[in-house]
C-alpha cells in the first residue's frame, strides 16, 4: 500500500527554536497534504491544508506565521514550528490524498512528537 | 459538515467479535462513512469504507442501514493488538473530515 514517511519521529527542542517536520509520500504523488495536531487522549484536529505550489490553508485558530508549511514538491510538505513553546508540545500527524479508482484514500505519516522545553 | 457519535470506550476478549456503532444523524447524500484504527503515539491506519449496505474487507465489516444514519465497524475474532482507538469519520471528501473523539477498544486476554 501506500507509504507516508514523517520525520522525525521524536523530538526535543528548547524554548524559543525552530523545529522542522518532513511528510513525504514515497510512492505515489500528493498534491494534497494535511496537517493535524493530536493532543493526549484527544482526537486529531485539523492545522492545515497543503497544497503543492501554492500557500496553505489554515484552520480557524490556527497560526499561520507560527506553524509555516511548504508543499514544494508532489513528494514533500513541511511544516516549521517556529519559537516553539512548551505549549506547541504535541504529537504532530500529516496526511496525504492518493488517488485510487474514483475516489481518494488518506494515508498518514507515523506523527512526530514535539516537546519543547 | 456531519458529525458523528462513537461509544467512547469498550472491551472485549480475545477471540470474540466486536461491533462498534457509530451516529452520523446529519451525514449527507454525497458523503462517504469511512473507518480509522489508530494505536498510541502513531497515525491512523484506515480499515475500511462504505457507503450504503455491507462493506467486507480482509480485516473488516462495515454495516450501513438503508437510511445511513449510523453505521457499524465489525472486527471478527479480535486479537490482543486489535487494541487501539477507531475513529468513524463522515465525508464526501478528505477535506470535510471531521474527527471526533473516537472509541478506545480494549482487548483482554
Amino acid at each position: 500500500g501506500a507509504v507516508v514517511s514523517q520525520h522525525p519521529s521524536w523530538v526535543i527542542c528548547k524554548s524559543g527554536t525552530s523545529v522542522k517536520i518532513e511528510c513525504r509520500s514515497l510512492d505515489f504523488q500528493a498534491t494534497t497534504m494535511f496537517w493535524y495536531r493530536q493532543f493526549p487522549k484527544q482526537s486529531l484536529m485539523l492545522m492545515a491544508t497543503s497544497n503543492e505550489g501554492s500557500k496553505a490553508t489554515y484552520e480557524q485558530g490556527v497560526e499561520k506565521d507560527k506553524f509555516l508549511i511548504n508543499h514544494a514538491s508532489l513528494t514533500l510538505s513541511t511544516l516549521t514550528v517556529t519559537s516553539a513553546h512548551p505549549e506547541d508540545s504535541s504529537f504532530y500527524i500529516c496526511s496525504a490524498t492518493r488517488r485510487q479508482g474514483a475516489g481518494e484514500k488518506l494515508f498518514f505519516g507515523s506523527g512526530t512528537q514535539l516537546s519543547v522545553l | 459538515l456531519a458529525k458523528t457519535t462513537q461509544p467512547i470506550s469498550m472491551d472485549s476478549y480475545e477471540g470474540q467479535e466486536v461491533n462498534i456503532t457509530c451516529s452520523h444523524n446529519n451525514i449527507a447524500t454525497n458523503d462517504y462513512i469511512t473507518w480509522y484504527q489508530q494505536f498510541p503515539s502513531q497515525g491512523p491506519r484506515f480499515i475500511i469504507q462504505g457507503y450504503k449496505t455491507k462493506v467486507t474487507n480482509e480485516v473488516a465489516s462495515l454495516f450501513i442501514p438503508a437510511d445511513r444514519k449510523s453505521s457499524t465497524l465489525s472486527l471478527p475474532r479480535v486479537s490482543l493488538s486489535d487494541t487501539a482507538v477507531y475513529y468513524c469519520l463522515v465525508g464526501e471528501s478528505n477535506y470535510q473530515l471531521i474527527w471526533g473523539a473516537g472509541t478506545k477498544l480494549i482487548i483482554k486476554p
